[in-house]
């Protein structure tokens, strides 16, 4: 069984640039989740798609947007990047088969650096 | 907004020395209490989850239990390898909720 894969592992960026993440659910789960967690945090949620489309958003601006694949591999897009979005990116996968909340399984992350 | 605070926020502890952390949270409906532990720089590794107060579930030298209120994590005999940061999580809507973590130091 394959776990949650993240790329890319680290990544630079300059303020005002764009930058997309990508990750690969585990095996069997159709649901992925995105989480921002700056250093000495918890993790805070961003979103989370579900069949290709957005199924909840947490308190981000629209700069922040994302996508889902058939496939159910997730982008998370940043557009015009700020110095405050520096932090390490984990991306979650659930299978939502309903009646209780399913485990989430996180990725190892992508740690953005905006200079 | 459901709430979720963890403490202490840092804990040092001899090998072998026995100790416990709170995760408590406010929440009308629990739908899980989830517990997660994570190397630095690396994503959170799911651990346990409860459903109901009452509940417990082991592994290893950790063992988790839930009231209404709150959640505690128990290392018995921890060893250098345990050193982490123990983070909880309560959904709400879609998302988790995490607690800040507590961040735990094993000494040889």
């Amino acid at each position: 069984e394959t776990g949650v894969t993240q790329s890319p592992t680290h990544l630079i960026k300059t303020r005002g640039q764009q930058v997309t993440l990508r990750c690969s659910s585990q095996s069997g789960h159709n649901t992925v989740s995105w989480y921002q967690q700056a250093l000495g945090q918890g993790p805070q949620f961003i979103f989370q798609y579900y069949r290709e489309e957005e199924n909840g958003r947490g308190n981000f601006p629209p700069r922040f947007s994302g996508l889902q694949f058939p496939n159910y591999s997730s982008e998370l897009n940043v557009n015009a990047l700020e110095l405050d979005d520096s932090a390490l990116y984990l991306c979650a996968s659930s299978s939502n088969s309903g009646g209780n909340t399913d485990t989430q399984y996180f990725g190892p992350g992508t740690r953005l650096t905006v200079l | 907004e459901d709430q979720v605070t963890q403490s202490p926020e840092a804990l040092r502890l001899q090998e072998g020395e026995s100790s416990s952390l709170n995760c408590s949270y406010t929440v009308s409906g629990l739908r899980g209490l989830f517990w997660y532990r994570q190397d630095p720089g690396k994503g959170p590794e799911f651990l346990f989850t409860l459903y109901s107060a009452g509940e417990e579930k082991e592994k290893e030298r950790l063992k988790a239990t839930l009231t209404k209120k709150e959640s505690f994590l128990h290392i018995t005999a921890p060893k250098p390898e345990d050193s982490a940061t123990y983070l909880c999580a309560v959904p709400y809507g879609q998302n988790f909720v995490f607690g800040p973590g507590t961040r735990l130091s094993v000494l040889p």
